[in-house]
């Protein structure tokens, strides 16, 4: 059982907005930053977003982060068939002394 | 650009030790005072982090798997390395090297990642 939690899977169709939230407690994302990574079909994890909100070099700007209280939620905008993958949030937990991830999410672009 | 590439054994007893090694390439371990992180997905399942290490040396392990983890780093080399002992077929997985940020909680890039599969 995940940390994080996250819903199991999401969809949209192309074109469109979709969001994934992630919710935590106040030893992680309450007092953490969050990061949200992508991973394609028989990849390796690729980082989105860093420091809630930050996206590295090459990130397009359809991918924005945001975090409320205990929360955090990944939205993607303008939805493309190639964004379909597994999603995760990840946070530092000051309790456990550990980087912490939710479950994950996939995504289906319908 | 940073570049990370894991190595080793795809196949450990149970109870034996697994050991994997991480080359950097495309610049310093010692630079922009980053950590370096190990993480492993079993098939199918979600992402835990193993732990990571400072150029320093300095490190942190994951809690539940603390009493059997070693990350260490060789400088002169720029690659890192993980073991992980006594282990069981609950260890199987895809195991990553990544560089991270320490506490800021954020890995990025991470290496192709490998296959460990504990079996007799």
């Amino acid at each position: 059982q995940s940390v994080l939690t996250q819903p199991p899977s999401v969809s949209a169709a192309p074109g469109q907005k979709v969001t994934i939230s992630c919710s935590g407690s106040s030893s992680n994302i309450g007092n953490n930053y969050v990061s949200w990574y992508q991973q394609l079909p028989g990849t390796a994890p690729k980082l989105l977003i860093y420091e809630n909100y930050k996206r590295p070099s090459g990130i397009p700007d359809r991918f924005s982060g945001s975090k409320s209280d205990t929360s955090a939620t990944l939205v993607i905008t303008g939805l493309q068939t190639g964004d379909e993958a597994d999603y995760f949030c990840g946070s530092w937990d000051s309790s456990l002394s550990a980087v912490v991830f939710g479950g994950g999410t996939k995504l289906t672009v319908l | 650009q940073l570049q990370l590439q894991e190595s080793g054994s795809g196949l450990v007893k149970p109870s034996q030790t697994l050991s994997l090694t991480c080359a950097v390439s495309g610049d310093s371990m010692n630079t922009g005072g980053y950590s370096w992180s190990w993480i492993r997905q079993p098939p199918g399942k979600g992402l835990e982090w193993i732990g990571y290490m400072y150029h320093s040396g300095s490190t942190s392990y994951n809690p539940s798997l603390k009493s059997r983890v070693t990350i260490s780093v060789d400088r002169s080399k720029n690659q890192f390395s993980l073991k992980l002992s006594s282990v069981t077929a609950a260890d199987t997985a895809v195991y990553y090297c990544a560089r991270s940020s320490g506490s800021y909680g954020w890995i990025g890039p991470w290496g192709q990642g490998t296959l460990v599969t504990v079996s007799s």
